[in-house]
């Protein structure tokens, strides 16, 4: 079945610090990615998407690119801030008439003042 | 704003006893979502449906049963209840294609003692 990998449980950083999340997927077909953002006591919120090879999505400073050929979409943002410090989930969506979303087992960023 | 509500917001049950989730979306979106959220397994689907009437199976729907008798309102129903089902729940909707968002609510946090 489809899944979502995401490398780092966690993530600890200084502020202005550059961010990296890995995400990798497997899916048949050409599955819409997404990520989405927990803050402590919320539900998760969509962050951005991107649906074809090469797309890249972005939001509050925080970019992905869809690679086909690498299977990722590898979340990045140059200078994190402390409310940046939440869950990051990574999520697919495959194209094949069910619309069911896969996720990610979410990594917790915490940045340091 | 799209909105999603779900009661009771805590809930505290024993084992073998009955347990109902309820989520509410005044989104008029077509599917609607039940993930359980676990420390390491980030969001996993149970069950989700297409429109009123329908229910079908997720990943994880083994001791749990859901109804979607409107458009609006989504259940989760333990039926006995297992302290394995300790967890928190979201519910979610979204417009029922690939590249659209989900929406979710603020969580159910369930504790089975």
């Amino acid at each position: 079945g489809d899944s979502v990998t995401q490398t780092e449980g966690q993530v600890a950083l200084s502020e202005e610090d550059f961010l990296t999340i890995h995400c990798n997927y497997s899916a048949s077909g050409y599955p819409a990615l997404f990520w989405y953002v927990q803050y402590p006591g919320e539900g998760p919120q969509f962050l951005f998407r991107a649906s074809r090879d090469k797309e890249k999505g972005s939001s509050r400073g925080f970019e992905a690119t869809y690679n086909k050929e690498a299977t990722s979409f590898h979340l990045q943002k140059a200078s994190v801030q402390e409310s940046d410090s939440a869950v990051y989930y990574c999520a697919l969506s495959a194209n094949t008439g069910n619309y069911k979303y896969v996720f990610g087992a979410g990594t917790r960023l915490k940045v340091i003042a | 704003e799209a909105a999603v509500t779900q009661s009771p917001r805590n809930k505290v049950a024993v084992t073998g006893g009955k347990v109902t989730l309820s989520c509410n979306q005044t989104n008029n979106h077509n599917n609607m979502y039940w993930y359980r959220q676990d420390t390491g397994h980030g969001l996993r689907l149970i069950h989700y449906s297409y429109g009123a009437g329908s229910t079908e199976k997720g990943d994880i729907p083994d001791g749990y049963k859901a109804s979607r008798p409107s458009q609006e309102n989504f259940s989760l129903i333990l039926e006995l209840a297992t302290p394995s089902q300790t967890s928190v729940y979201f519910c979610a909707s979204g417009m029922g294609q690939s590249q659209n968002t989900l929406y979710f609510g603020a969580g159910t946090r369930l504790s089975v003692l």
